[in-house]
């Protein structure tokens, strides 16, 4: 079946590296994408992995292991803005190719 | 500013009634998707039309329809709205179909049923 899980909370300290795990259980992965949703605004996307490795995106950066079922989101350089919920969404071949949602993983920054 | 536009921002109304709401995609997308947030929760897939036509269904109600018009513009209808159907929704689109790109959210239309 399908299924996506992420730490419901997590909080960290404004300056510091938080990682976000992410891992799925799904029937024929085709790719990873990770997104950032504020509170009461729309989800904006930061990154797509489909091959095994790091993505390196200035403070972000997204690593995905195939084999393991596994992604975490790496935010460097904590800032108060970066206080949000942040999303996992698998592409899944054999639902078409259609995004598997996770129920988030809200990040709280302290000073 | 992601180019995709919501109608309208907020919407209150009462339960059993129907309302409309309305996206416009971003310039040359094709794809548009339906979402649901509740409060705190996840993003739930409603549906999505690429190019007019539906492509895909996830767990939306037989109380609420979707379409896509030729100019790409698409509106999900709420009927018989019950409390439990206060929400954000949120519109997404994307250049293709498949979900090799990723999806581009509007602001989202708050639905507040009492």
């Amino acid at each position: 079946g399908q299924n996506i899980d992420q730490p419901t909370e997590m909080t960290a300290t404004e300056g510091a590296i938080v990682q976000i795990n992410c891992t799925y259980q799904t029937s024929g992965f085709n790719g990873l994408f990770w997104y950032q949703q504020h509170a009461g605004e729309a989800p904006t996307f930061l990154s797509y992995n489909v091959l095994d490795g790091l993505e390196e995106k200035g403070r972000f950066s997204s690593f995905l292991s195939r084999s393991k079922g596994y992604s975490y989101l790496l935010l460097k350089e904590l800032q108060m803005k970066d206080s949000a919920s942040y999303l996992c969404a698998v592409r899944e071949v054999d639902s078409n190719y259609q995004l598997i949602w996770g129920a988030g993983t809200k990040l709280i920054i302290k000073p | 500013d992601s180019g995709v536009t919501q109608t309208p921002k907020h919407l209150i109304t009462a339960t059993g009634q129907r309302v409309t709401l309305r996206c416009s995609p971003r310039s040359g997308d094709l794809s548009v998707y339906w979402y649901q947030q509740s409060l705190d929760q996840g993003l739930q897939f409603l549906i999505q039309y690429y190019n007019g036509e539906e492509r895909a269904k996830g767990n939306i109600l037989e109380r609420f329809s979707a379409q896509q018009f030729p100019d790409l513009h698409s509106e999900l209808n709420l009927s018989s709205l019950e409390l439990g159907d206060s929400a954000l929704y949120f519109c997404a689109s994307s250049v293709g179909g498949d979900n090799s790109y990723e999806q581009y959210f509007g602001p989202g239309t708050r639905l507040t049923v009492t």
